[in-house]
């Protein structure tokens, strides 16, 4: 989507490496999201941010930290990847500005061998 | 149990049916959202809503708030609806606009 990029799109990494994903918006949402889509188990939320410097944990959150020090980016990092964090990653925003709630990002295809 | 079903799991149809795809959820929300994923493709938003009916060219999401349950129908289906369509709630007490539940998605495939 033209509002909200994310870097890198593919990405293979050895296990134990840190990895840092990148989302970047300019919509000047206030809410970013980090998901992780698996087969067999959909989208689930890693972690979110309400606003530069608040974020919070997901449903899935071990493993990974995030930061916004700026409204525009959403960093997420696996501190030690594994290979059960093989996954697509999706970044989205939302506000109340937005008809549709939420855009997506084009997604992060990550592979930990 | 998941919060959020959705039926079917797959669903094919020839060009010109009208398809209907269905969600119920268990928990109360705050607004419902339909999603369509292409294949190896990226999330669009379809639609959001908390009551009510939406209409967008030939999709049309209806929501029942009493009976914890939305449509999503597709008139005149081509072969360019072939995606998968994911319906999610934010969870009452967050803002619309906050996260989301997702349910496990409906495969459709529309033959020429």
């Amino acid at each position: 989507d033209a509002g909200i990029t994310q870097s890198p799109r593919h990405k293979v990494t050895e296990t134990g490496t840190p990895v840092t994903l990148r989302c970047h918006q300019t919509e000047n949402h206030r809410y970013m999201y980090w998901y992780r889509q698996d087969p067999g188990h959909g989208l689930r939320l890693i972690h979110y941010s309400y606003g530069v410097k608040d974020t919070d944990k997901g449903e899935v959150s071990d493993g990974y930290s995030v930061s916004r020090s700026k409204t525009e980016d959403f960093l997420l990092t696996l501190e030690s990847a594994t290979s059960s964090q093989t996954s697509v990653y999706f970044c989205a925003i939302s506000d109340t500005r937005s008809n549709y709630g939420y855009t997506f990002g084009s997604g992060t295809r990550l592979t930990v061998v | 149990k998941n919060e959020v079903e959705q039926s079917p799991q797959n669903l094919t149809a020839q060009e010109g049916e009208f398809i209907t795809i269905n969600c119920s959820y268990s928990v109360g929300i705050s607004a419902l959202h339909w999603l369509q994923q292409h294949p190896g493709g990226g999330i669009v938003s379809l639609f959001m809503l908390s009551s009510g009916k939406k209409k967008h060219g030939r999709l049309i999401a209806t929501i029942n708030i009493q009976e914890k349950h939305s449509s999503l129908h597709i008139t005149a289906s081509h072969p360019r609806d072939s995606a998968v369509y994911i319906c999610a709630v934010g969870s009452a007490g967050g803002t619309s606009y906050g996260k989301l539940t997702f349910g496990q998605g409906t495969i459709l495939t529309v033959h020429p």
